[in-house]
């Protein structure tokens, strides 16, 4: 059974910080992988999306790599700014419909 | 633009009352969840649904129901079997093997 882990669970930062978020997961056999935010009382966000093709995505400040083989993805954020302050989730797809996997997330605060 | 409408944004239940939760999405995907989260712990699985007419239990699917008549359309009926029905309700869908997109979610409160 696919187990992904988001450590630390909480994270604090001050702002103009480039910092990295970690998963790991357990069955190497994915077909993709999903980074998310949540604001608070929200829905998730996608942020990004790698295929298990891919090593990396990016988008604006934000790239996701992905090692299949060690069982880890990060999502690393560049010049951190208050706004990014959310908790970041990630989630391993290992196939079919209800082989997806989330983490229990990283609670970012980047203080002003 | 596209999405997925969750409604209503916070709903009350009272003890022994069903309760039902929309979610509307007009992305054309044809596979809809529904999962639960709670704090501290990951997204749990309800319902997932793979095409009209048809869908299937998650991991936690005791003491909810859902129907699937439309394809847009996949409605959770919270009912009065889930004893702790309190909880932060998530719609999802996506199309193959593609990413997630969820709603807004719903907040739902015994009373």
């Amino acid at each position: 059974k696919q187990e992904v882990t988001q450590i630390p669970a909480a994270l604090s930062v001050p702002e103009g910080e480039n910092l990295v978020l970690n998963c790991s997961f357990t069955d190497s056999a994915i077909y993709n992988l999903q980074w998310f935010r949540q604001d608070p009382g929200k829905g998730l966000t996608s942020l990004l999306l790698i295929q298990s093709s891919q090593r990396e995505q990016t988008s604006g400040r934000l790239n996701a790599s992905l090692d299949k083989s060690s069982g880890r993805s990060t999502l690393y954020i560049a010049a951190s700014q208050p706004g990014d302050s959310a908790t970041y989730l990630c989630a391993a797809n290992s196939g079919g419909y209800q082989k997806v996997t989330f983490g229990t997330g990283t609670k970012l605060q980047v203080i002003p | 633009d596209g999405g997925i409408t969750q409604s209503p944004k916070y709903l009350f239940r009272k003890e022994g009352q069903n309760v039902t939760l929309s979610c509307e999405q007009n992305l054309n995907h044809d596979a809809m969840y529904w999962y639960r989260q709670d704090p501290g712990q990951g997204l749990r699985l309800i319902y997932y649904s793979q095409i009209v007419n048809d869908f299937q239990k998650g991991d936690i699917a005791e003491g909810y129901s859902v129907s699937r008549e439309k394809k847009e359309s996949f409605p959770l009926t919270v009912t009065s079997a889930q004893k702790n029905p309190t909880a932060f309700y998530l719609c999802a869908s996506n199309r193959g093997d593609y990413g997630y997109t969820f709603g807004s979610g719903t907040r739902l409160t015994v009373v």
